[in-house]
């Protein structure tokens, strides 16, 4: 099976403009993920789908961020206006509804540089 | 708050066996999770333990001390593939069972 897939593997845009990272989790997993790393600190969650809806988005920094999963499919994060704090390595994951104890299966990430 | 320790760093030799602790401070608990993570890749699943106790997978083994809130993983016969981070994660019971990470540990094998 495809594992989760990110795109674009790396962007690096100037302070102010727009980013917006997709991620494709593995197909049928209702439950989807994102995860920031920023540099020399741990992995932090940002937010919870379950299919097209946010069950959780405690971990959104701020109001620059938006994320959506229209049709439970892939989801979009945009950043909006990029600041060079944003700069970091944002994980996607998935795992199926109802799993009990499965882990989560991550993507190779997005390397975001805010300059 | 959640607050999970682990060593920044660590080194070994090719063939050795090597302990990577964590230690975790977290307002629930619902399971511990290792992941290997190498460099400019995903973070992939190791193990999981809720029970106390040691769970063994091939060269790889992870316990866990719910009342000393303490995990550790220890991999056996180091191969230098072996080098890479590795991560404890707490899932808490809170929301959706979000994961909590540690920094990770990077590991270094040695010939």
């Amino acid at each position: 099976e495809a594992g989760v897939t990110q795109f674009p593997s790396h962007s690096v845009i100037e302070k102010g403009q727009t980013v917006t990272l997709r991620c494709d989790p593995i197909s049928g997993h209702d439950n989807l993920y994102w995860y920031r790393r920023v540099m020399g600190k741990e992995i932090k969650f940002l937010l919870h789908f379950v299919k097209e809806s946010k069950q959780d988005e405690s971990g959104m920094p701020n109001n620059r961020f938006l994320a959506e999963r229209t049709g439970g499919t892939y989801s979009t994060l945009k950043v909006q206006p990029a600041e060079l704090e944003d700069s970091g390595v944002y994980f996607c994951a998935s795992r199926p509804q109802g799993s009990g104890n499965s882990p989560l299966h991550f993507g190779n990430g997005t390397r975001l540089t805010v300059t | 708050g959640q607050n999970i320790d682990q060593p920044t760093e660590m080194t070994a030799t090719e063939g050795a066996i090597v302990q990577i602790n964590c230690t975790y401070q977290t307002s629930g608990f619902n399971g511990l999770f290792w992941y290997q993570q190498h460099a400019g890749e995903a973070p992939t699943f190791l193990s999981y333990n809720v029970l106390d106790g040691l769970e063994e997978k091939g060269r790889f083994s992870s316990f866990l001390s719910r009342s000393k809130g303490y995990s550790y993983l220890l991999l056996k016969e180091l191969q230098m593939k072996d080098s890479a981070s590795y991560l404890c994660a707490v899932r808490d019971q809170t929301g959706a069972n979000n994961l909590f990470f540690g920094t990770g540990t990077r590991l270094t094998v040695i010939p």
